[in-house]
């Protein structure tokens, strides 16, 4: 069974504060995400990456940064936290990314900037 | 407009009954799947689908590319059923990573 473990389970945040929510993999999978949900919105993709030490934009990857250090995490950072960005986070894993594998989501992140 | 456009928005069903939910494309797509957001928030998967139908217990998808829909039929509601139900789809002319999710359906299983 895919096992993605997303840290911290929720969080609150100052405006302007410094945000990195943190996601562990233990497939082996290639590919990684960052996906925010909003009410009304779906997923949307933020930023994601399919090797170590590179990564993508995504769809909305303004006021995002991501950083992949290993092929196990992958971390998405907020360095100016704004209340725009209080939002549910979803890491997910595939394996290629080549269209034959299915998302592999963790449980996601409350984040609430105040 | 949006790419991916699921309904119904809601649907209340009560237990032992069943329903499809849809999802239409406005591009082709080349695959799609769908998942169960439950009460706890979790995402799960239900299907991964390139063509045809696929069949797992009470839930049963259909994607159809050339005619741009997905479908999700669930029999014998039960209540741990209720949850968000969204589509995911792979467009054709993008690359794979970029899997586009509709906003969902908000499914009330009632006893």
């Amino acid at each position: 069974e895919a096992a993605v473990t997303q840290s911290p389970r929720s969080k609150v945040a100052v405006t302007g504060g410094k945000v990195t929510l943190s996601c562990h993999q233990t497939n082996n999978h290639d590919y990684m995400y960052w996906y925010r949900q909003d009410t009304g919105h779906g997923l949307r993709l933020i930023h994601y990456s399919y090797v170590a030490d590179s990564t993508e934009k995504g769809d909305i990857p303004d006021g995002y940064k991501a950083s992949r250090p290993s092929q196990e995490n992958f971390s998405l950072i907020l360095e100016l936290a704004s209340l725009s960005q209080t939002a549910v986070y979803f890491c997910a894993s595939s394996d290629t990314g080549g269209g034959a594998e299915t998302l592999y989501f963790g449980s996601g992140t409350r984040l609430t900037v105040l | 407009g949006d790419q991916v456009e699921q309904s119904p928005s809601a649907l209340s069903l009560h237990e032992g009954t069943g329903s499809a939910l849809r999802c239409n494309f406005t591009t082709t797509m080349r695959a799609v799947q769908w998942f169960q957001q439950n009460s706890r928030g979790s995402l799960i998967n239900l299907f991964y689908l390139a063509s045809g139908t696929k069949e797992n217990g009470r839930l049963k998808s259909t994607f159809n590319s050339k005619e741009s829909y997905s479908t999700l039929h669930i029999r014998d509601a039960q209540l741990e059923d209720s949850g968000t139900y969204f589509c995911a789809a792979e467009g054709v002319d993008t690359n794979a990573y970029k899997v586009i999710f509709g906003k969902g359906t908000h499914l009330h299983v009632l006893p």
